[in-house]
């Protein structure tokens, strides 16, 4: 069963606008990933974040991660229209060749 | 970054035929391999985790006589998808794990439509 349920499931926000999604999950893990997806398109691996970790920045993502409330949190800021796609969080349980379970998904519009 | 390329990108089949796709790291070596499946607007759905040189294993409620997983090298893994049926239409991905890492490199994923 999926592990990660990501709030809201739809956004549409004007370009320039901050954008944020949320993510919570069930059981302890070793790591927590976002991923983004273009309509009809494979998965771009956009942060990764530890359990251990709170907070990691990359470019206009930022991404908290909250162990005791098993939520994670992905910003995106001053967005723009090449944003718009779905955005996934993935749990890693045991760090190692273990899959990634996949959340239901955020589909983000950005709107110029 | 590492790249993963599938093929074919699209394919549409008859019902009772089956098709082969293909899943193979371009620039570094993937000692486990994933097989996800995504349907319209929903999330992916891991299938099997692929270990060169054994066994695939298979997730629940996934039949491993219809869904044949080969991962013959670390660059190279199949999913044959046997006796195809319209409900097996749906968007296949397959992913990378790189060595000593928790990253994760997603192919562009296969298209299938079964007629």
């Amino acid at each position: 069963s999926q592990q990660g349920e990501e709030d809201p499931q739809a956004l549409s926000i004007q370009e320039g606008e901050n954008a944020t999604m949320n993510c919570s999950y069930k059981t302890s893990i070793n790591n927590l990933q976002w991923y983004r997806q273009n309509s009809g398109r494979g998965l771009v691996h956009l942060i990764l974040i530890r359990s251990n970790e709170r907070e990691k920045h990359s470019g206009r993502l930022r991404v908290t991660l909250d162990t005791s409330k098993k939520s994670s949190s992905l910003l995106i800021t001053a967005s723009r229209a090449a944003d718009t796609a779905s955005y996934f969080c993935a749990t890693v349980l045991i760090s190692g060749n273990t899959p990634l379970v996949f959340g239901k998904g955020t589909r983000l519009s950005v709107i110029a | 970054g590492a790249v993963v390329s599938q093929h074919p990108s699209w394919v549409i089949c008859k019902s009772g035929t089956s098709v082969k796709i293909e899943c193979r790291s371009l620039d570094f070596q993937a000692t486990t391999m994933f097989w996800y499946r995504q349907f319209p607007k929903q999330s992916l759905m891991l299938m099997a985790t692929s270990n060169e040189g054994s066994k695939a294993t298979y997730e629940q409620g996934v039949e491993k006589d219809k869904f044949l997983i080969n991962h013959a090298s670390l660059t190279l893994s199949t999913l044959t998808v046997t006796s195809a049926h319209p409900e097996d239409s749906s968007f296949y991905i397959c992913s990378g794990l790189r060595g000593g890492t928790d990253t994760q490199y997603f192919g562009p994923g296969t298209r299938l439509t079964v007629l």
